[in-house]
């Protein structure tokens, strides 16, 4: 079974700049998140799909942050513009999403962002 | 509000000794508790979770936890260490809407 596909793996931009990325969860898996690791940090939600509606984004930096879940599978996350606080690892997971607390998350790669 | 606290940034243990790393959580209601580990460049791996029932809860890799209510812990347990164990290691809870990560404790194994 194939796993949380995330692209790019890493991107460097300068601030004010924008970047987007891509995460394909695994088949089936109705529920979608969003995160923002930053060094020496746990994992922070930013946003949860549940299938292409949303479902938590309360800690989403919606002046700069924007995501989309189109048809329930594949999603965006896209920052513009991007600050020098950006830079984190911006990691995708998904769920079955038949349980609301006791799904467990798997996660994919990550994309690790750099804002110069 | 719910939490969970890793106390420890560092755990360090000699290959082939029992590895335990901490864990504590504060919730109002039913913990659901996970570990994950995370190795370099790589996202975080499903390691274990403590749903209901019984309190030592067996997962990947070897390792197991043990969900304790009265001291509010689900340390991480390995009863003999790898060096490829190395890795940081995150303690989350899921209660009401999120799951919240800890801080992650970076496990080093010695050969």
């Amino acid at each position: 079974e194939a796993g949380v596909a995330q692209s790019p793996r890493y991107k460097i931009i300068e601030k004010r700049q924008s970047v987007a990325f891509w995460c394909n969860p695994i088949s089936g898996h109705a529920t979608l998140y969003w995160y923002q690791q930053i060094l020496g940090q746990g994992p922070k939600l930013l946003i949860q799909f549940q299938n292409n509606g949303v479902v938590d984004d309360s800690q989403l930096p919606k002046d700069r942050f924007s995501a989309e879940r189109l048809k329930g599978v594949d999603s965006t996350l896209k920052i513009q513009p991007a600050k020098l606080e950006d830079s984190a690892v911006y990691l995708c997971a998904s769920s079955l999403g038949t349980s609301e607390f006791t799904d467990t998350q798997y996660f994919g790669p990550g994309t690790r962002l750099t804002v110069l | 509000a719910q939490s969970v606290a890793q106390p420890e940034d560092q755990v360090n243990v000699a290959e082939g000794n029992p590895l335990t790393v901490k864990c504590t959580y504060s919730v109002s209601g039913n913990p659901y508790l996970f570990w994950y580990v995370q190795y370099p460049n790589r996202g975080l791996q499903f390691l274990l979770k403590y749903i209901t029932g019984d309190n030592l809860v067996k997962g990947s890799y070897g390792f197991e936890a043990e969900f304790n209510k009265s001291q509010t812990s689900f340390h991480l347990k390995k009863p003999s260490a790898l060096v490829s164990d190395s890795a940081l290691y995150f303690c989350a809870v899921h209660n009401t809407d999120k799951l919240i990560f800890g801080t992650g404790t970076r496990l080093q194994v010695f050969p």
